[in-house]
Order: structure tokens, then C-alpha cells, then sequence
């Protein structure tokens, strides 16, 4: 069965300083892979996504970025972080345009 | 721009009852629509997806309607109980977008 993990649960970083939460995807090949922020009041808006591997999409202008390095692993990075880039992070993935999305279990960032 | 609405916002009822979870949005033309739950600081845990064609998915003590021309769809919760305590969402997949678009969501509260 496929399963998805994200880490860290929870992060605190300082302004200013970098970021790197990583994604993976086990049990399928070539997924489409997503990356959600989550903030009060605001639900959920897609931040980018990528349909294979190299390829990012972005969906907002923002101080953070995302990488694809291998078929099942999304990385969303930042090299200074900023107040505002606290949430709630969510990576997603399904296997087809028309199917069934799975999230994984959030990093919670607080950006100090 | 496709708008997803969710209401009540929040609902509390005893144990036992069966309830009806609502959710609309503004433009029909959808590939699908996505119920989630959200358990206090976890991420999403996908229940059903509907696909566009299809006018209802069960599963369990869930069952969940679309009528894709009205713009609305419904989860159904049976005899509900205590763990079924969550914050409820409904997405849908918009035509000629990878995204899928969130409604605020329904927190639910289920009373022994």
C-alpha cells in the first residue's frame, strides 16, 4: 500500500533563517506530488505541485521554493524565512489527475 | 474563480444522530469532489471521492450525494458517534487546474 510522510511535525525557526521540509511517497511511482499551506482563517491554498520529476509549478508568488530531486521526494525550502511563513504544511499526492488525493500528517511551522 | 462554502461552520450533536454535512460551490464545472477529515493538529484523511459522473459514494456508516449542477454536494454521517469528532472539508478538483480548491470546513462535535 502506498503511504506518504513528512517531517519535521513541528519546526520553530528563527526570521531570516533557512528552511527544508521534505515529503516522501512509498508504494507507487511517478506520483503527482503537492505542497499545501494551511493558515487560520484562510484554508488551505495550494502552494506548488509537480507531475514528475524537475518539474515544479507554482501556483502563488512567494518566499518559498520546491524541489522534485527524485520520483517520490518534494522538498519545500526557503533561504530566509519570514513571519509570515508560518502555517501548517501539507504534502500531498495521487497517482492520476482524476483520483483520490492523500495528505500527509503537516509540519507546523512558527516562524519567531 | 471557483468559491467552495461549507455550513455550518460548526455543529455539535449527541451521539446516535444521524447528520448531513453540507457543501457548495460556484462553478460546475469540476473533474471531482474530495471529502476530507481533519483531526486537531493531523493532517487530512481522505473519506470519499466523487467523481463527476457519479451521483453518490459510500462507505461505511458515510454517504456522500453530488448534484454537480446545483453546485452541491453532502456527507452523510449515520449514527454517529464520539470519534467522529473532526473538522470536515470538501474540495473540488476544477476543470484545467491540478489544485484542488477547499471549502472552510465543518467542525463537528459529537456528544456522549
Amino acid at each position: 500500500s502506498q503511504t506518504i510522510h513528512q517531517w519535521p511535525a513541528t519546526l520553530v525557526q528563527p526570521v531570516g533563517s533557512p528552511l527544508s521540509l521534505e515529503c516522501t511517497v512509498e508504494g507507487t511511482s511517478n506520483p503527482n506530488l503537492y505542497w499545501y499551506r494551511q493558515a487560520a482563517g484562510r484554508g488551505l491554498q495550494l502552494l506548488f505541485y509537480s507531475v514528475g520529476i524537475g518539474q515544479i509549478s507554482s501556483e502563488v508568488p512567494q518566499n518559498l521554493s520546491a524541489s522534485r530531486p527524485q520520483d517520490r521526494q518534494f522538498i519545500l525550502s526557503s533561504k530566509k524565512l519570514l513571519l509570515s511563513d508560518s502555517g501548517f504544511y501539507l504534502c500531498a499526492w495521487r497517482q492520476g489527475p482524476n483520483t483520490e488525493a492523500f495528505f500527509g500528517q503537516g509540519t507546523r511551522l512558527t516562524v519567531v | 474563480k471557483q468559491e467552495v462554502t461549507q455550513i455550518p461552520a460548526a455543529l455539535s450533536v449527541p451521539e446516535g444522530e444521524n447528520l448531513v454535512l453540507n457543501c457548495s460551490f460556484t462553478d460546475s464545472a469540476i473533474y471531482n469532489l474530495q471529502w476530507f477529515r481533519q483531526d486537531p493538529g493531523k493532517g487530512l484523511t481522505s473519506l470519499l471521492l466523487i467523481q463527476s459522473s457519479q451521483r453518490e459514494q459510500t462507505s461505511g456508516r458515510l454517504n456522500a450525494s453530488l448534484d454537480k449542477s446545483s453546485g452541491r454536494s453532502t456527507l452523510y454521517i449515520a449514527a454517529s458517534q464520539p470519534g467522529d469528532s473532526a473538522t470536515y472539508l470538501c474540495a473540488v478538483r476544477i476543470q484545467g487546474a491540478q489544485k484542488l480548491v477547499f471549502g472552510q470546513g465543518t467542525r463537528l462535535t459529537i456528544n456522549p
